[in-house]
């Protein structure tokens, strides 16, 4: 059971940025995904979270509206589209699985993150 | 979005001491709880969910109780391993808020 996130940069403020998660190893549509962030020194976020079917998703007050996720079942791949970046959104963000679809809100499986770096 | 609060923020101990950590909510969760461990440069892992069912692998010096808004981990005797930060995760609401965390150092 393998996680990998990519896309991370460094991104100028306003600018716009889409994170991808490859999942493996499992039954990517069996389960919901989230994503969970963590600024250098700082504390876990959590971001968002889509269902296994991509029929529901729910997010933080901080990024509603501006971050979008989304998967594609047929490519075991997670998405998080970012726009209207700002410096606090800085962080390590994780792609994060939950462990059952009956537990849809906890995150058993944990990629090892990419860095995202809203600066001009 | 309901706010939960660990203490303490930070715990000195030794091998073989027992240790409580505790997570305050900001209203009832109805023990809808999961406590992570953190090690430096590494990710989250779960250890506990529905604040006392222990994850598939997690020694059973771990354990965890609550209810309503007060929730606890406790580490029965430490183990050099246990060294870590710890965070507890509410997901009673679908806004799912994490406590700022609590660091765990070798005294």
């Amino acid at each position: 059971v393998q996680l990998v996130e990519s896309g991370g940069v460094v991104v100028q403020p306003g600018g716009s940025l889409r994170l991808s998660c490859a999942a493996s190893g499992f039954t990517f549509d069996d389960f919901s995904m989230h994503w969970v962030r963590q600024a250098p020194g700082k504390g876990l976020e959590w971001v968002s979270l889509i269902a296994w079917d991509g029929g529901k998703s729910y997010y933080a007050d901080s990024v509603r509206g501006r971050f979008t996720i989304s998967r594609d079942n047929s490519k075991n791949s997670l998405f998080l589209q970012m726009n209207s970046l700002r410096s606090e959104d800085s962080a390590l963000y994780y792609c994060g699985r939950a462990p059952h679809i009956t537990i849809p809100y906890v995150i058993d499986v944990w990629g090892q993150g990419t860095t995202v770096t809203v600066s001009s | 979005d309901i706010q939960m609060t660990q203490s303490p923020s930070s715990l000195s101990a030794s091998v073989g001491d027992r240790v409580t950590i505790t997570c305050r909510a900001s209203q009832g969760i109805r023990n809808s709880l999961a406590w992570y461990q953190q090690k430096p440069g590494k990710a989250p892992k779960l250890l506990l969910l529905d604040t006392s069912r222990l994850q598939t692998g997690v020694p059973s010096r771990f354990s965890g109780s609550g209810s309503g808004t007060d929730y606890t981990l406790t580490i029965s005797s430490l183990q050099p391993e246990d060294f870590a930060t710890y965070y507890c995760q509410q997901y009673y609401s679908t806004s799912i808020t994490f406590g700022q965390g609590t660091r765990l150092e070798i005294k």
